[in-house]
């Protein structure tokens, strides 16, 4: 059974810091692996999905990075900012499952960060 | 992009009543859903899955009879919190995925959650 694990569970770091957010999983059979952004009491917002074959995506000012043989997911954020403050979650899409299955993430329990200014 | 509402946003109730859930795709059709639970401060646990025309499939340890899970049309599938007691209390969140074989892509687009609190 797929088990992902993010650490640190919450961070905090000054404004304009770079830093980076940790996903591992136990099963390195997957599709894909997504990084999502929750706000206190909100849905989730995708920010970056990397497909089994990739090893980083970009956007704006996120960076994330995938090493499936070892497990590993970075998501990597640039010069922060408050309103990055939110909980990051990691999940991964499995590979080698038919039907609707195959669509069903399996998420982490998420990294809180706050940005103080 | 495409989007996925749910309705409604936020709900108290009473124990022993029922609730439902909502969760509609508003530009795509979605022959799969799926329910997922969220307690504070733990991850998103997948409930079920919603099948168009068919009967949802239930995750190990949900009960099927206490999450009426209803997938009527390409656009919408309910959740239904049956006798709900204050251990029910959640955040639910629905998700589809949209696939576009025209790009060999896919994606899942996630609701915005309902907050149940049951008194």
């Amino acid at each position: 059974k797929q088990e992902v694990t993010q650490i640190p569970a919450a961070l905090s770091v000054p404004e304009g810091e770079n830093l980076v957010l940790n996903c591992s999983f136990t099963d390195s059979a997957i599709y894909n692996l997504q990084w999502f952004r929750q706000d206190p009491g909100k849905g989730l917002t995708s920010l970056l999905l990397i497909q089994s074959s990739q090893r980083e995506q970009t956007s704006g000012r996120l960076n994330a990075s995938l090493d499936k043989s070892s497990g590993r997911s970075t998501l990597y954020i640039a010069a922060s900012q408050p309103g990055d403050s939110a909980t990051y979650l990691c999940a991964v899409r499995p590979r080698f499952v038919s039907g609707a299955g195959s669509y069903q993430l399996t998420f982490g329990k998420g990294t809180k960060l706050s940005v103080i200014p | 992009g495409a989007v996925v509402s749910q309705h409604p946003s936020w709900v108290i109730c009473k124990s022993g009543t029922s609730v439902k859930i909502e969760c509609r795709s508003l530009d795509f059709q979605a022959t799969t859903m799926f329910w997922y639970r969220q307690f504070p401060k733990q991850s998103l646990m997948l409930m079920a899955t919603s099948n168009e025309g068919s009967k949802a499939t239930y995750e190990q340890g949900v009960e099927k009879d206490k999450f009426l899970i209803n997938h009527a049309s390409l656009t919408l599938s309910t959740l239904t919190v049956t006798s709900a007691h204050p251990e029910d209390s959640s955040f639910y969140i629905c998700s589809a995925p949209l696939i576009e074989t025209s790009v060999s892509t896919d994606t899942q687009y996630f609701g915005p959650g309902t907050r149940l609190t049951v008194l």
